[in-house]
């Protein structure tokens, strides 16, 4: 498809449980970033990859959070030992441009994760 | 960090008439985003506004960026129920190491009543 495409849809995992959630940005498109949706609330900025460099990840909220992009498309946000408080929607949007917000921002339709 | 306070929460409005929600901030933006989001989905670019008192519209939705950077509205006219959905106001941070993240307000919840 064209879009930005978040897989799986929904995950439940059990409190400690690892997690991968994957993102397959729009193809050719230089900017990746994550963004976690709670419920009612904005998308709050998690991390930002320009192709393969992670540039900023001051927005993951702690070490059991790690993404990575290794060939600079596909993306995995992984969540080590979850906990309730991770339960959220997890965005990924992509843009064409290497200075974000010059071209618009694309999200996919985000992986809805609930721990248990 | 930077916060955006958007109002008002959520409108309840009747089909055909004229919507207009508003975001302001305590720290200047350089570049205003106005998003939709509908259940289920991402968000989804309405309008971008790139300089102070720009006004821009992009069908029956018109936005404007306000002249002291801190502020800027969305007006939608003679809604239709299609419109239904949470409306995000969206700016970059000005400068430094934060510039790639996007600051998102809470949203405003319209539903149309038909």
């Amino acid at each position: 498809g064209a879009g930005v495409s978040q897989s799986p849809r929904y995950k439940v995992a059990k409190r400690g449980q690892d997690v991968a959630l994957r993102c397959d940005p729009i193809s050719g498109h230089v900017s990746l970033f994550w963004y976690q949706q709670a419920l009612g609330q904005g998308p709050e900025f998690l991390t930002y990859f320009q192709n393969e460099a992670q540039l900023d990840k001051s927005g993951l909220p702690s070490d059991r959070f790690f993404a990575e992009r290794p060939e600079g498309s596909v993306s995995t946000l992984k969540i080590q030992r979850t906990q309730q408080e991770d339960s959220a929607v997890y965005l990924c949007a992509s843009s064409l441009t290497r200075r974000p917000y010059n071209s618009p921002l694309h999200f996919g339709n985000g992986t809805r994760l609930t721990v248990t | 960090g930077q916060q955006l306070n958007q109002s008002p929460q959520s409108m309840f409005i009747q089909e055909g008439e004229d919507v207009s929600m508003n975001c302001t901030s305590s720290s200047i933006f350089n570049t205003w985003l106005w998003y939709k989001q509908d259940p289920g989905e991402g968000p989804v670019l309405l309008i971008a506004l790139y300089k102070a008192g720009e006004l821009t519209s992009n069908g029956r939705l018109t936005a404007q960026f306000g002249i002291t950077r801190k502020d800027s509205f969305l007006n939608i006219s003679a809604s239709i129920p299609s419109d239904v959905g949470i409306y995000f106001c969206a700016g970059p941070a000005v400068s430094g190491a934060g510039s790639y993240q996007l600051t998102f307000g809470k949203g405003t919840k319209l539903s149309v009543i038909p």
